[in-house]
């Protein structure tokens, strides 16, 4: 059965400074995709990035990176000087097989994200 | 471009009282529909999902229903509800290939 754990529950740093949301995942299949998406206070799930199991290159976008392992099942999110608007709910989620996740992704619980000025 | 639309944004229902969501999306056809709900320190938990009109697939079996009378509609109901029913839905979407969830902008549910 697959799997998504984010140890993280709540993360406060102060405006400017890095940090680092950790993600590990679990599933048997070979072939997966792996997801970030940002929940603000609006409620609304925005997504961020989407990563196949066959492609581990580290993508940057901006401020945020993402660092995919295969070798320990992680898929990292880091924001780099973090600003205030970065306060958020992250979530990292899975979906297995080739069929792209129709029948849905599974969710981590969630990191709280707090930026202070 | 395609747009998903649910409503109410927010709703206050007694216990045992029916419950009723829509979601509706726009701008595209046949897509992938997903009814899930966020309760507090939970994560998301998928409850439905639908590949089209009429075909409903539960994740999780409890007090609520989905239906999809339409091709780009998608509805959670309940005929009672509970006070662990309470919690933040969102509906989202899929397009076939796409592999990304497109999210409403949720509908906080409280049961009192």
């Amino acid at each position: 059965a697959q799997k998504v754990t984010q140890a993280q529950t709540e993360i406060s740093v102060v405006e400017k400074e890095d940090v680092t949301l950790d993600c590990v995942y679990e599933t048997r299949d070979t072939t997966y995709y792996l997801f970030w998406y940002k929940q603000p206070p609006s409620g609304e799930l925005v997504f961020l990035i989407r990563r196949n199991s066959f492609d581990e290159q580290n993508e940057i976008s901006g401020r945020y990176s993402w660092n995919f392992q295969k070798s320990t099942s992680s898929f990292n999110f880091t924001i780099t000087a973090s600003q205030v608007v970065d306060s958020a709910v992250y979530f990292c989620a899975l979906s297995e097989g080739s069929g792209g996740g129709a029948d849905g992704l599974t969710f981590g619980k969630g990191t709280h994200l707090i930026i202070q000025p | 471009s395609q747009t998903i639309h649910q409503w109410p944004a927010t709703l206050v229902q007694p216990v045992g009282s029916p419950l009723s969501l829509e979601c509706t999306v726009e701008g595209t056809s046949n897509p992938n529909l997903y009814w899930y709900r966020q309760a507090a320190g939970r994560g998301l938990q998928l409850l439905f999902y639908s590949i089209g009109i009429d075909q409903i697939s539960s994740e999780v079996p409890q007090n609520l229903s989905a239906s999809r009378p339409q091709d780009r509609q998608f509805i959670l109901s309940s005929k009672k509800l509970l006070l662990s029913d309470s919690g933040f839905y969102l509906c989202a979407w899929m397009g076939y290939g796409a592999n990304v969830l497109t999210f409403g902008a949720g509908s906080r549910l409280t049961v009192l």
